[in-house]
């Protein structure tokens, strides 16, 4: 049983450039969790999807950003015009459909962006 | 809002107990998880707790106060391969659904000395 699946692992762009990570969940989890972690801070959650649907984008910058779940293929996280302050971890997380607040998500391994 | 703290770094010896806290001011409580993150790698999963009390799972405990805001994971028998970071989270639903999403706090970094 596959875990979470992001890629690519590390992915370099420079300032003005579009970086598009992927995450595959689990198999049988449909709901989709971005976070990101900034180096030497937390990990800040960002959006959250169901398949074809955004539910709760709340901590999402409203500009650049995006965030989509088809019905075919993985969840894609979208950076526009990419600046040096977007280089961070980013993670994808995902967990079973309404197991409750107790259940447990399952991190992807991350990519990790640096913008040069 | 949702406040969450936890002591940026420890270190402790081969062998040895660590115990790190972690405190919490939410509005609204559901819990607090535990992850554990090595350098580079997913954060796993290592604990739960909703009631107040001591969870205990092999080498790892996790400790809950709800009246004082207030857990810990404590670590036993210490090897080299806990070096990592610990990650202190609290669930909260997420707008309109069954789904929650987790306010992490800022992670404490143990490095285990032989």
């Amino acid at each position: 049983n596959a875990g979470v699946m992001q890629n690519p692992r590390h992915l370099v762009r420079r300032r003005g450039q579009e970086a598009r990570l992927r995450c595959s969940p689990m198999k049988g989890h449909s709901h989709v969790y971005w976070y990101r972690q900034l180096p030497e801070e937390g990990l800040k959650f960002m959006v959250y999807l169901q398949k074809e649907n955004i539910i709760d984008e709340s901590g999402m910058p409203k500009e650049r950003f995006s965030a989509e779940f088809p019905k075919e293929g993985p969840s894609i996280l979208r950076i526009q015009q990419v600046v040096r302050g977007d280089s961070a971890a980013y993670f994808c997380a995902s967990s079973q459909v309404g197991q409750g607040l107790n259940t447990e998500a399952f991190f992807g391994q991350g990519t990790r962006l640096t913008v040069v | 809002g949702q406040n969450i703290d936890q002591p940026t770094e420890m270190t402790a010896t081969e062998g040895a107990i660590v115990q790190i806290n972690c405190t919490y001011q939410t509005s609204g409580f559901n819990g607090l998880f535990w992850y554990q993150q090595h350098a580079g790698e997913a954060p796993t999963f290592l604990s739960y707790n909703v009631l107040d009390g001591l969870e205990e799972k092999g080498r790892f405990s996790s400790f809950l106060s709800r009246s004082k805001g207030y857990s810990y994971l404590l670590l036993k028998e210490l090897q080299m391969k806990d070096s990592a970071s610990y990650l202190c989270a609290s669930p909260r639903r997420a707008i309109g659904t069954a789904g929650n999403k987790l306010t992490f706090g800022g992670g404490t970094r143990v490095l285990v000395k032989p």
